[in-house]
């Protein structure tokens, strides 16, 4: 079946850190997202790709760095310049740009730092 | 500037009874409308979508929703909630304002009592 998968499902980040999220698809969409979740804020949009080899920050891309070398994965370095990193991680693909493109998640990446 | 309203942050309903989440928008661009749910600790998952076709949608698990533009509401319905409709909803508005930006609402958290 077509997805998303992100990877760890839980990650545990010492101060001063950088750890990586992963997110793969295989819906041969060509957007990706990422997005970070706090409880009662809704959905806030990190860093988006619509196309290999490029991307483009979001609402809140300070500490955060991506990269989209291939069409299936777009992963998330959440460096230590983050200050408050601990949250629950979203990725997201659809097949384009547009009105009539959903979205597709996968099923999370919770980050805590001990 | 665009915006998404959900009017409630929590909805608790008995089983068997009708099962209302509303969601207002602010726009003076025609939008593309969606509704998502979230099981804890998972991903969005897509209920329905409305696109500029039917203003009555019908989405999964039994929900369905109605575009009404002079309200500029897209409220979600369901006749009769099951203890697995237990969830956190969300409204997802798509606007194309020369380039499409998507907009999250806060959520609401949907409780079913036994």
């Amino acid at each position: 079946d077509g997805g998303i998968t992100q990877s760890p499902k839980y990650l545990f980040r010492k101060e001063g850190q950088n750890v990586t999220l992963s997110c793969e698809q295989n819906l041969n969409h060509d957007a990706m997202y990422w997005y970070r979740q706090d409880p009662g804020q809704g959905l806030r949009l990190i860093y988006y790709s619509q196309i290999v080899n490029d991307f483009q920050k979001g609402d809140i891309a300070e500490g955060y760095s991506v990269s989209r070398e291939k069409k299936e994965s777009f992963p998330l370095t959440v460096t230590s310049a983050q200050k408050n990193p601990t949250a629950f991680y979203l990725c997201a693909s659809s097949p384009g740009e547009g009105l009539d493109y959903g979205y597709t998640f996968g099923s999370g990446t919770r980050l805590t730092v001990v | 500037a665009q915006s998404v309203t959900q009017l409630d942050s929590h909805v608790s309903v008995s089983e068997g009874t009708p099962v209302l989440l509303r969601c207002n928008y602010s726009s003076s661009y025609s939008p593309s409308l969606f509704w998502y749910v979230q099981h804890p600790n998972k991903g969005l998952q897509l209920l329905l979508k409305y696109t500029s076709a039917a203003t009555l949608v019908k989405g999964i698990n039994g929900f369905e929703a109605e575009f009404k533009k002079s309200e500029t509401s897209f409220h979600l319905t369901k006749p009769s909630a099951h203890m697995s409709d237990a969830a956190e909803y969300f409204c997802v508005v798509i606007f194309n304002t020369g380039g499409f930006k998507t907009i999250f609402g806060a959520g609401t958290r949907l409780f079913v009592k036994a």
